[in-house]
């Protein structure tokens, strides 16, 4: 059984850039989340994806955006990237909307300069 | 909405002393609450949970924590820690039933000095 898996681990992107980010949910999940987490901070959740559509939103801007594939990957887009977007970003897979228990991938740093 | 606070931002310890990391909640509706930990450069893995039942909970790695409703708490401790509980903790709250979206807290720093 293979965990969750993200890449890229780091990411260098200048200030108006666009970003995706990817992840690679725990065999036979089929819920996935997004988080931010600030230097410092607990994660913020962004938004969650269950059979590929999105199934709850935190309170960020339109230009994050996700997609979930049908074998339950899951891309996070950014978009027009703000020197607040710097942050590590955790996905976390699940065996459904309800199930409590998350599993969380090691995370892709992002920097924007 | 839920949130939580984590009192203390960094508890500094010595290796084989006990150790409570605080972590109070709000909620106007009934909750679950999880404990994770975070190690340096790595994802969140679950310590423990409460859904329901007892309220005193056990986790992994020797750590346990109870649930007060009347105090809108859930503590964690651990008896004797160890070198290697370095890390940083997180508690999160979701709300009970629908879909899990937890809300974390800023995190505890646990430092366990030799």
């Amino acid at each position: 059984e293979t965990g969750v898996t993200q890449s890229p681990t780091h990411l260098i992107k200048t200030r108006g850039q666009q970003v995706t980010l990817r992840c690679s949910s725990q065999s036979g999940h089929n819920t996935v989340s997004w988080y931010q987490q600030a230097l410092g901070q607990g994660p913020q959740f962004i938004f969650q994806y269950y059979r590929e559509e999105e199934n709850g939103r935190g309170n960020f801007p339109p230009r994050f955006s996700g997609l979930q594939f049908p074998n339950y990957s899951s891309e996070l887009n950014v978009n027009a990237l703000e020197l607040d977007d710097s942050a590590l970003y955790l996905c976390a897979s699940s065996g459904g909307q309800y199930t409590d228990t998350q599993y969380f991938g090691p995370g892709t740093r992002l920097t924007v300069l | 909405a839920q949130s939580v606070t984590q009192l203390d931002s960094q508890v500094p310890v010595f290796e084989e002393a006990p150790v409570e990391l605080r972590c109070n909640y709000s909620s106007s509706v009934s909750v679950y609450l999880f404990w994770y930990v975070q190690y340096p450069n790595q994802g969140l893995q679950l310590l423990l949970k409460y859904l329901s039942g007892s309220t005193l909970v056990k986790g992994i790695n020797g750590f346990e924590a109870e649930f007060n409703k009347s105090q809108t708490s859930f503590h964690l401790r651990k008896p004797s820690v160890h070198i290697s509980d370095t890390a940083e903790y997180f508690c999160a709250v979701s709300r009970s039933g629908g879909s899990y979206i937890p809300t974390f807290g800023r995190g505890t720093s646990l430092i366990v000095h030799p």
